[in-house]
């Protein structure tokens, strides 16, 4: 199946920094997606970003599909930011919705 | 919308005995849910693939007898895990697939002791 690699695994910020989550993936992908999983658990979908440049805010997102990678990236980080940060993905030539590959994460700390 | 409420957040059970965890849509109708588990510090893996009325899909070692998935209305799918031992003790979550886009539910952290 497909495989979904994250770096950095961890990544402890000040308040107010900037940081860039990288994602790359071993094959095509049909549905890439950002997640954000709050110190309670709760995931929350950021952004789906098949290809190109989205943003919301402080953050945004850009997919280079046919380099296979992926970026989030956090402006001005925020204590409330910090949990962990998850891309996932369908396998290529999948339904619009199915079983999505999660990477192992990026565990961010944002410190007062 | 796309609100989906999962109950309990957190149980500890005695190990021999079973637990029943409840996803529930509440503004939509899921026809497909899946069950992750999550350990501490890992990322999710999917255990099943449910669809309204009909039996769930295991992914490959997730024991179907130990997981029982029942997806009997459109509003609500239930993961209980039967005979419980420690090695279950993890963090479960649903996530209901609400025709547009994927939602969570918050997650249940399963305690075995």
């Amino acid at each position: 199946g497909i495989q979904v690699e994250q770096s950095p695994p961890d990544l402890i910020l000040q308040e107010g920094a900037n940081s860039t989550l990288r994602c790359n993936f071993s094959d095509s992908v049909n549905n890439l997606q950002w997640f954000h999983q709050n110190p309670w658990g709760q995931l929350i979908n950021l952004f789906y970003i098949p290809s190109g440049t989205k943003q919301n805010g402080r953050l945004s997102a850009t997919t280079v599909a046919t380099e296979r990678y992926s970026l989030l990236y956090i402006s001005s980080s925020q204590t409330t930011d910090s949990g962990v940060y998850f891309c996932a993905s369908l396998p290529p030539g999948g339904t619009s919705y199915g079983k999505l590959t999660f990477g192992q994460g990026t565990i961010l700390t944002v410190h007062p | 919308g796309a609100v989906v409420s999962q109950h309990p957040s957190r149980v500890i059970c005695k190990s021999g005995t079973s637990v029943k965890i409840e996803c529930r849509s509440l503004d939509f109708q899921a026809t497909t849910m899946f069950w992750y588990r999550q350990f501490p510090k890992k990322s999710l893996m999917l255990m099943a693939t449910s669809n309204e009325g009909s039996k769930a899909t295991y992914e490959q070692g997730v024991e179907k007898d130990k997981f029982l998935i029942n997806h009997a209305s459109l509003t609500l799918s239930t993961l209980t895990v039967t005979s419980a031992h420690p090695e279950d003790s993890s963090f479960y979550i649903c996530a209901p697939w609400t025709g547009y886009g994927y939602t969570f539910g918050s997650g249940t952290r399963l305690t075995v002791v």
